[in-house]
């Protein structure tokens, strides 16, 4: 059955450095997501993509967030400058075009500390 | 905007036995999904059972139901047998699809599920 992959499983870094998280959707998949969990809070969205720009996002997205789709398979979400507060698992999913397929599919995460 | 609600942070049961957990939602929509996920402790989100909500009829998945009431806005899951393997935290989930692209998903508080043997 095909899934959403994600790498790094977990990602370190020095605060003020800049990350990027990866994705790779479900290949027949038109839409993308990330969202976020802070350890012990519910998950919380942060952005969608669709047709090469940013359809929806939240205030979580500021400035220092941005999504790439830089290749047919790929789904980038790059923090430029991490804070201690961006420590958090970070799930990308995807879903079909629409209709009755709009369930969308959760990759296992990655899990950013930021010390 | 829409919210919601998980009102037991935790509940544990018995393997073999019967839960069910509990979500409300708040909406001035008609048309929208729900769902069910559960996040064992890899941490991975897992769909257990979706509903759209224009189905009169409840969505069922093997051991898993759910009791869909669109007035009360209440969309509860009914877990059959539990097995220790449910062991997880679930959240219930709100869908809204706008345009073609903004969909996202509003999530519960979850709820601690235990299984004992």
């Amino acid at each position: 059955e095909p899934e959403v992959t994600q790498t790094p499983s977990h990602q370190v870094t020095q605060m003020g450095q800049e990350v990027i998280l990866r994705c790779v959707p479900i290949s027949n998949h038109l839409y993308f997501y990330w969202y976020r969990q802070i350890l012990g809070q519910k998950v919380e969205f942060l952005v969608s993509f669709y047709n090469n720009e940013i359809s929806e996002k939240s205030e979580i997205f500021d400035d220092q967030f941005s999504v790439e789709r830089p290749d047919g398979s790929n789904f980038t979400l790059k923090i430029r400058s991490t804070k201690l507060e961006d420590s958090a698992m970070y799930f990308c999913a995807s879903s079909m075009a629409g209709g009755s397929a709009d369930t969308q599919y959760f990759g296992p995460g990655t899990r950013l500390t930021v010390l | 905007a829409q919210t919601v609600t998980q009102s037991q942070p935790e509940m544990s049961v018995q393997e073999a036995e019967t839960v069910t957990l509990s979500c409300t939602y708040d909406t001035s929509e008609s048309n929208y999904y729900l769902f069910w996920y559960k996040q064992p402790p890899s941490r991975q989100m897992i769909l257990v059972i979706r509903q759209e909500a224009y189905k009169q009829q409840n969505a069922t998945e093997n051991r898993f139901s759910v009791n869909f009431q669109k007035a009360a806005k209440s969309f509860s899951l009914k877990i059959s047998d539990s097995q220790l393997g449910d062991t997880a935290m679930y959240f219930c989930a709100f869908m809204k699809r706008l345009v073609p692209g903004a969909q996202k998903l509003v999530f519960g508080q979850g709820t601690r599920l235990t299984i004992n043997p």
